[in-house]
């Protein structure tokens, strides 16, 4: 199906920096979620987004649903070796009733 | 709560034989499940969507006749790939949605290996 822009598609950073991360789509959509997929493994939902503007945090993740609500991004501060995975952003609209996932952002963090 | 239980975690299979794959909503109801593959460094392709009682719906390009779905309860969806081909070979995750909108929690995912 369709997917979401969704860059970086990687990045290899050091252990302590700041990431930041972003989703933008020719759409609009109902709600925004941020998912981490470690190897392996099926995707863990980390933060969901219901309302244009709304900014949410869980611990050092920080994510913000666009006011034009084709957009949104996702921060992680202070990064720790676990914080390795895949990142992918998704799309919610009620009428679909379906999810539309960007292309994912590799993270590596070097300790 | 919300939690999606998927079987076998990873499975080997010879070419030409048929594997089924399970998935399960173990602590809520699901009235719509998900079935996408994953190949190595790529993001989640949607296969098809099923809801409880009814034919799924499958997206474009994917094979009915291959990739039997079933979704007979409310709690339990399989994904029968049949005649399978090393071009199977894939990582394949379900997804669960209930009443209202729970961001539809993910299945572990399943390893298929034909050889």
């Amino acid at each position: 199906g369709q997917q979401l822009n969704q860059s970086p598609q990687s990045m290899f950073i050091q252990e302590g920096e700041d990431v930041s991360m972003n989703c933008t789509s020719s759409s609009i959509f109902n709600t925004w979620l941020w998912y981490k997929q470690e190897p392996g493994e099926g995707p863990v939902l980390l933060i969901a987004l219901y309302k244009a503007g709304e900014l949410t945090s869980n611990g050092r993740l920080t994510a913000q649903f666009g006011i034009t609500r084709k957009d949104s991004f996702l921060n992680i501060s202070a990064s720790i070796p676990s914080d390795v995975g895949i990142y992918f952003c998704a799309g919610y609209n009620n009428a679909g009733n379906m999810l539309t996932f960007g292309g994912g952002t590799r993270l590596m963090v070097k300790p | 709560g919300a939690v999606v239980s998927q079987h076998p975690s990873r499975v080997i299979c010879k070419s030409g034989t048929s594997v089924k794959i399970e998935c399960r909503s173990l602590d809520f109801q699901a009235t719509t499940m998900f079935w996408y593959r994953q190949f190595p460094k790529q993001s989640l392709m949607l296969m098809a969507t099923s809801n409880e009682g009814s034919k799924a719906t499958y997206e474009q390009g994917v094979e009915k006749d291959k990739f039997l779905i079933n979704h007979a309860s409310l709690t339990l969806s399989t994904l029968t790939v049949t005649s399978a081909h090393p071009e199977d070979s894939s990582f394949y995750i379900c997804s669960a949605a209930g009443q209202g909108f729970y961001g539809y929690t993910f299945g572990s995912g399943t390893r298929l290996t034909v050889v």
